[in-house]
């Protein structure tokens, strides 16, 4: 079955260090996403990525840093320069397959990073 | 821009009950509309879509209609389940844009 897989699940470090939170797909999707999502909050979109070694910011992206060397993987890394970065992380794709006309996203299970 | 607003949570229902959660936009162009579901710990899933007025998108007796004159896309179900319980967002995405619109989320809670 395609889809998306984020790992770990569960992810915790110390302050001060960085991490990174990997997502891959095999839905054959061009885009990809990053979101970040704090209790009772909808989805911020820090990074996304329409195509192989292009990127592009989001709404929060400082502190923040991704890389699309692959078309399957998106890996985020979460830098000590992130101010609160304990949160749930989603990442997601789509088609972005000309012509295509309705383009919902897919959604991994998503991380839970908690920094102490 | 594009915006989406949804009724503010939790609803907090019975079983059996009749459920509408209400979502309404604004976006350039005519947009795709989508409510998506998220369970307690886990990613969203696509619930149901509609790409233009008047089509109605259903799914697990979910469904909602696109409605341009009032730039709504309310979601209903007729007899809610204690399953149903989970957090709903409704998004747009409009014309060639990469980037949806998403609510701020409404959270349902349906007691048995």
């Amino acid at each position: 079955d395609g889809g998306i897989t984020q790992s770990p699940k569960y992810l915790f470090r110390k302050e001060g260090q960085n991490v990174t939170l990997s997502c891959e797909q095999n839905l054959n999707h061009d885009a990809m996403y990053w979101y970040r999502q704090d209790p009772g909050q909808g989805l911020r979109l820090i990074y996304y990525s329409q195509i192989v070694n292009d990127f592009q910011k989001g709404d929060i992206a400082e502190g923040y840093s991704v890389s699309r060397e692959k078309k399957e993987s998106f890996p985020l890394t979460v830098t000590s320069a992130q101010k609160n970065p304990t949160a749930f992380y989603l990442c997601a794709s789509t088609t972005a397959q000309p012509g295509v006309r309705v383009r919902e996203q897919y959604f991994g299970p998503g991380t839970r990073l908690t920094v102490t | 821009g594009n915006s989406v607003t949804q009724m503010e949570g939790p609803v907090t229902l019975s079983e059996e009950a009749f459920l509408t959660i209400n979502c309404t936009y604004t976006a350039t162009g005519y947009p795709s509309l989508f409510w998506y579901v998220q369970y307690p710990g886990e990613g969203l899933q696509l619930l149901l879509k509609a790409t233009k007025a008047d089509d109605k998108g259903s799914n697990k007796g979910f469904e909602a209609t696109y409605r341009k004159e009032t730039t709504s896309f309310h979601l209903e179900k007729g007899s809610v389940q204690v399953s149903d319980s989970a957090v709903y967002f409704c998004a747009l995405r409009s014309g060639g844009s990469y980037i949806p619109t998403f609510g701020r989320g409404t959270s349902l809670i349906v007691h048995p």
